[in-house]
């Protein structure tokens, strides 16, 4: 089993959709979560912490289920610019292994 | 403020050579790290640093070494190049509880 599934999509939606994104973590001791966005052939960057209550960065919305260990981010009113990979990601830092743990991501393919 | 820099962009090397990944941060972070992406494959931890002069091994160290003499560098060196290394490789660098901060990376093809 990997140690953080995703779903690879892709996601083909059109614009001013809302599309949301689910990924399991097998770490039941993992403290901290994150959503990286990797735009095509390009580094990944930081798109949003993800905190246990739920967390809201303008059309996006992350939320967190320690007891399912289950992490999800949605996006509402889709644009052509969220068309991207997002990465679920799980910082081990606290567990021993000094690293982050990246899913293999989710491809969202925003249409006009 | 240049963020992490990573050269080369491209590469490519033929089985069996050597090579050098360079990476260096001027953001004075202590933590750098570097990591492999294969298609359909998350990104993986290579080798890490925890500050000057301190390294370890990732998940996936195998065929790769690090040193880390002073805080702003942290190269990657490729001892004998294999198809398998054939990846796309990031460096990353962060400081505390901050999120990482990736370069831009190096496509690596080994032939």
């Amino acid at each position: 089993r990997k140690e953080v599934e995703q779903d690879p999509g892709p996601f083909n939606v059109p614009e001013g959709a809302t599309v949301a994104f689910n990924c399991t973590y097998s770490n039941s001791a993992s403290q901290s979560f994150f959503w990286y966005r990797q735009d095509c052939r390009k580094e990944p960057k930081l798109l949003m912490s993800v905190y246990s209550s739920g967390n809201e960065d303008g059309r996006f919305t992350a939320q967190l289920n320690r007891a399912s260990q289950y992490i999800s981010l949605l996006i509402r009113d889709s644009k052509l610019s969220d068309s991207a990979t997002y990465l679920c990601v799980v910082n081990d830092e606290d567990t021993g292994r000094r690293a982050l743990t990246f899913g293999s991501g989710t491809r969202l393919q925003v249409q006009p | 403020n240049a963020g992490v820099t990573q050269t080369p962009k491209f590469q490519v090397l033929k089985t069996g050579q050597s090579m050098t990944l360079q990476c260096a941060q001027d953001m004075n972070h202590e933590y750098m790290s570097w990591y492999r992406q294969d298609p359909g494959m998350g990104l993986r931890l290579i080798h890490y640093s925890v500050g000057a002069g301190i390294t370890d091994q990732g998940e996936v160290p195998n065929g790769y070494n690090v040193s880390r003499s002073t805080t702003e560098d942290f190269p990657l060196r490729l001892l004998s190049a294999a198809p398998s290394q054939t990846s796309v490789y990031f460096c990353a660098s962060k400081q505390g509880g901050r999120g990482y901060t990736f370069g831009s990376g190096t496509r690596l093809t080994v032939v």
